[in-house]
């Protein structure tokens, strides 16, 4: 069966500073792996998504995510965090051996001090 | 990107009364879904909203709580059925393309209050 895991609920950074939201997974076959945000009050917004090739993958807003399939993880990126990226984040996964059902993580919610 | 439009945006409802939320996909969508999320939580996929048919409900799920339909591919409803407070949550219409890879987009979500 296919999971996704954000092992942190909270990440704290300084406005300026680089951030990173950890995702980790578990599939039967290959992984298909997606970002999304979501500000209060509002719909999930999608960032970015892993489903082949180049394993560094950009995004919008500037950030981007690292597929490492030897530690089958997926973390997501900024090099300088802005307060406006205070939100929560969802990792979730696909798994490609079939079914079009998207796991989601528990989400983690980014803080970024000014 | 998909464009996903949903109505009501917010509701306060009675306990034991029905809500129904609409929800309206561009062209390019060809699946549909309808989640719960509680709020800061996670999602939760209630079911597939099949064009036509019934739709696909995940445990945990029955229709005769949460009827779906579907009458052509653009436009889904989901039916909150006698409602208590437990369903206090908000709801997100989903929807992407055919294809297994293919990104799936959100609508802005149904704030749900039962008191």
């Amino acid at each position: 069966a296919q999971s996704v895991a954000q092992p942190e609920d909270q990440v704290n950074v300084a406005e300026g500073n680089p951030l990173t939201v950890k995702c980790t997974y578990s599939v039967s076959g290959n992984p298909y792996l997606f970002w999304y945000v979501q500000y209060p009050n509002r719909g999930l917004q999608f960032l970015l998504k892993y489903i082949t090739g180049d394993n560094l993958v950009k995004g919008s807003y500037g950030f981007e995510a690292e597929f490492n399939k030897s530690q089958t993880s997926f973390h997501l990126k900024k090099p300088s965090a802005l307060v406006s990226d205070s939100a929560l984040y969802f990792c979730a996964v696909r798994d490609g051996t079939g079914g079009f059902n998207t796991i989601f993580g528990a989400g983690t919610r980014l803080f970024v001090k000014a | 990107s998909a464009v996903i439009s949903q109505k009501p945006s917010r509701d306060i409802c009675q306990r034991g009364t029905s809500l129904t939320i609409q929800c309206q996909v561009d062209s390019q969508v060809t699946m549909m879904f309808w989640y719960r999320q509680q709020p800061g939580q996670s999602l939760t996929l209630i079911a597939t909203a099949n064009q036509g048919s019934e739709a696909t409900y995940e445990s945990g799920f029955v229709i005769d709580k949460f009827p779906i339909s579907r009458p052509n591919l653009t436009f889904s409803t989901l039916t909150v059925s006698n409602m208590s407070p437990e369903d206090s949550s908000i709801y997100l219409c989903s929807g992407k393309r055919e294809g297994f890879t293919d990104t799936q987009y959100f609508g802005p979500g149904t704030r749900l209050t039962v008191l």
